[in-house]
């Protein structure tokens, strides 16, 4: 089983900076086969980013997917309100028994 | 719009038993494979089953293996998850998720998710 890894565990930045999350697998995750969710309190998670780097439909171009391997990275160029959530990173390279990352909260410091 | 609303959820006793339903809409739900992912309160996301279109292929996590079972009914657009056996541990808000991209069976990411229902397991 692949464990993913996420640093940091919370995120304390202000609106406006630049957010960096790391997600860090056991193995290499094949093909890039990488997923970033977004999830608010008492909501479900929202697809971010798929295939490492790809925006899934109507989200916002601030957000940005990057890595291969076994490092990982979602970046928010410039936090809005809304962006403050919990993030979860997920694999599928070992499809269909895949798993998340613990999660990194971003919090407005 | 596409639409998963969960229901079953509630208060069970541990070693007993709970089915949980997902009624799909806004998608031809006979192409996709769909999914159950719980979340123990305050804690991550946890993949917990998946069945494919036509019910061909169903995987199950070591952790509820031999005690849940995942199935669908495509006439009815109706996700379902038997649990049985159940444990403290089973404590959980379950989501019934979407499996993207149907024309691709390794891109196995969740473009759509329900509200999830919760589900106690306390005696």
């Amino acid at each position: 089983e692949i464990v993913l890894t996420q640093s940091p565990g919370t995120l304390s930045l202000s609106p406006g900076e630049r957010a960096t999350l790391s997600c860090r697998a056991s193995q290499s995750v094949s093909s890039s086969y990488l997923a970033w969710y977004q999830q608010k309190p008492g909501q479900a998670p929202r697809l971010l980013i798929y295939g490492a780097s790809s925006r899934a439909t109507g989200i916002p171009d601030r957000f940005s997917g990057s890595g291969s391997g076994t490092d990982f990275t979602l970046t928010i160029s410039r936090l809005e309100p809304e962006d403050f959530a919990v993030y979860y990173c997920q694999q599928y390279g070992s499809s269909p028994k895949v798993t998340f990352g613990p999660g990194t909260k971003v919090d407005i410091k | 719009e596409v639409q998963l609303v969960e229901s079953g959820g509630g208060l069970v006793k541990p070693g007993g038993s709970l089915r949980l339903s997902c009624a799909a809409s806004g998608f031809t739900f006979s192409s996709y494979s769909m999914n159950w992912v719980r979340q123990a309160p305050g804690k991550g996301l946890e993949w917990v089953s998946s069945i494919s279109s036509s019910s061909s292929y169903i995987y199950y996590a070591d952790s509820v293996k031999g005690r849940f079972t995942i199935s669908r009914d495509n006439a009815k657009n109706s996700l379902y998850l038997q649990m049985n056996s159940l444990r403290a541990e089973d404590t959980a808000v379950y989501y019934c998720a979407r499996k993207s991209a149907p024309s691709n069976p390794k891109h196995y990411y969740f473009d759509y998710w329900g509200q999830g229902t919760l589900v106690t397991v306390s005696s």
